[in-house]
């Protein structure tokens, strides 16, 4: 079963910041958020991924509420290329020190000039 | 360098056929996995190897058989496959079992 919701759909003018919400209200305390992106018929690529704190890299910036039961994926300057499906997922442990990625649904982001 | 390469891109392949799809990486990672992607869906486990043994099987049918022949290289032979067995494959690769998992650009899978 999917622990995160996403929005379906979102547009975002191009050079605007874009805010992609998802709600993970049953993550548990050690579970790590995920995102990944995958742009049409491309394999997901890796974006960013946090636990507490909030992240920031070359690509985005993960913000996580205090009671982690929401984060948004922020990408500061969207251009066309960053149009694509993006997943928020949480990292869970399975059986054996195992860990599995829980994917959401994903947000179809279109990015508009 | 997060390369992680599948071969072929796209097959097709009739209900009896057997072949199998390749996916390696040069990253030295130690965890590699299977998933199945379908249309407008998020991609679902498969199997997961780690240190080059089978740690996870998701109930996958056996008409899917995984092979992981050394840390580099991670096989999945098909055999008897069905329609609705049509999908998008990944492959993904992480450092070890809890790292970030990279993934190729998958293979286009059509069974007729």
């Amino acid at each position: 079963d999917a622990k995160t919701t996403q929005p379906t759909s979102m547009d975002c003018a191009e050079g605007r910041a874009a805010n992609l919400p998802c709600n993970h209200s049953t993550i548990s305390g050690n579970e790590y958020v995920y995102w990944y992106r995958q742009i049409h018929s491309q394999g997901p690529q890796y974006i960013i991924h946090g636990l507490k704190n909030n992240e920031t890299n070359e690509m985005a910036s993960l913000i996580i509420t205090e009671d982690r039961k929401s984060s948004t994926l922020i990408l500061p300057h969207a251009t066309l290329r960053d149009t694509a499906v993006y997943y928020c997922i949480v990292r869970v442990a399975t059986l054996g020190s195992n860990y599995q990625l829980i994917w959401g649904a994903g947000t179809k982001l279109i990015i508009k000039p | 360098d997060t390369e992680v390469t599948q071969t072929p891109k796209h097959l097709v392949m009739g209900m009896t056929n057997k072949k199998s799809l390749k996916c390696e990486q040069h990253m030295g990672h130690r965890a590699m996995y299977w998933y199945k992607q379908k249309a407008k869906k998020p991609p679902e486990l498969m199997f997961v190897y780690s240190y080059e043994k089978l740690s996870i099987n998701e109930s996958v049918p056996s008409r899917f058989s995984p092979e992981c022949p050394n840390s580099s290289l991670l096989n999945l032979h098909l055999h008897a496959l069905q329609p609705e067995d049509s999908a998008l494959y990944l492959c993904a690769s992480s450092q070890a079992a809890r790292q970030t998992q990279y993934f190729g650009p998958g293979t286009r899978l059509l069974v007729l």
